[in-house]
């Protein structure tokens, strides 16, 4: 089966700039994580869905994070505006559903600088 | 507030020598633990849960709720070992999972 996807992988822009990464989870799964993980930390979750629901966005920066799962597959996140300490690796990854019986499948990332 | 602590960022152990990357957890609760690896160049994986009670690749890991660790272990290391290791912590309440920083493994030929 194919894994997730997501793009793009690169990502440079200055502070203040905007970006979108986007997600697309393994087919058939219902929830999906968007995680960061800044250099030498373990991956942060941001937020959770259940397929178009949001479970769990404690942690997201809501003043300058969003992130959207409209149709229950894909799923967007937005940083508006950035700023240096932004700079990490975005992590999506996919599961058959929340519990943690199942296991969750992690896409290659975007890595994204801001300077 | 729950934890995982990784104490080692690099381990570096002789190919066919013991291996034991080390993870502390704080949490109130019955917690469940996993290992997490990322070799070079590949995504984020699942390794082992504790939940499964399986070995995987060679590699172990106990839970010890005395000393609230979660160490993972293999007898003899092999080069293809070498990669990104996470502890990572789950609570009971909700499917949140918490990550250690990590620790780097690298086998010596």
């Amino acid at each position: 089966e194919a894994g997730v996807a997501q793009s793009p992988r690169y990502k440079i822009i200055e502070k203040r700039q905007s970006v979108a990464f986007w997600c697309n989870p393994i087919s058939g799964h219902a929830t999906l994580y968007w995680y960061q993980q800044i250099l030498g930390q373990g991956p942060k979750l941001l937020i959770q869905f259940q397929n178009n629901g949001v479970v769990d966005d404690s942690q997201l920066p809501k003043d300058r994070f969003s992130a959207e799962r409209l149709k229950g597959v894909d799923s967007t996140l937005k940083i508006q505006p950035a700023k240096l300490e932004d700079s990490a690796v975005y992590l999506c990854a996919s599961s058959l559903a929340g519990s943690l019986y199942y296991e969750q499948y992690f896409g290659p990332g975007t890595r994204l600088t801001v300077t | 507030a729950q934890r995982v602590t990784q104490p080692e960022k690099l381990l570096s152990v002789f190919k066919g020598a013991p291996v034991e990357l080390k993870c502390n957890y704080s949490y109130s609760g019955s917690p469940e633990l996993f290992w997490y690896v990322q070799y070079s160049r590949q995504r984020l994986q699942l390794l082992l849960r504790h939940i499964s009670r399986e070995s995987i690749k060679g590699f172990t890991a106990d839970l010890n709720k005395g000393e609230t660790s979660f160490h993972l272990k293999k007898p003899f290391a092999q080069e293809e070992d070498s990669a990104m290791y996470y502890c990572a912590l789950s609570g009971s309440q909700d499917d949140k999972i918490i990550f250690g920083k990590g620790t780097r493994l690298h086998i010596l030929p």
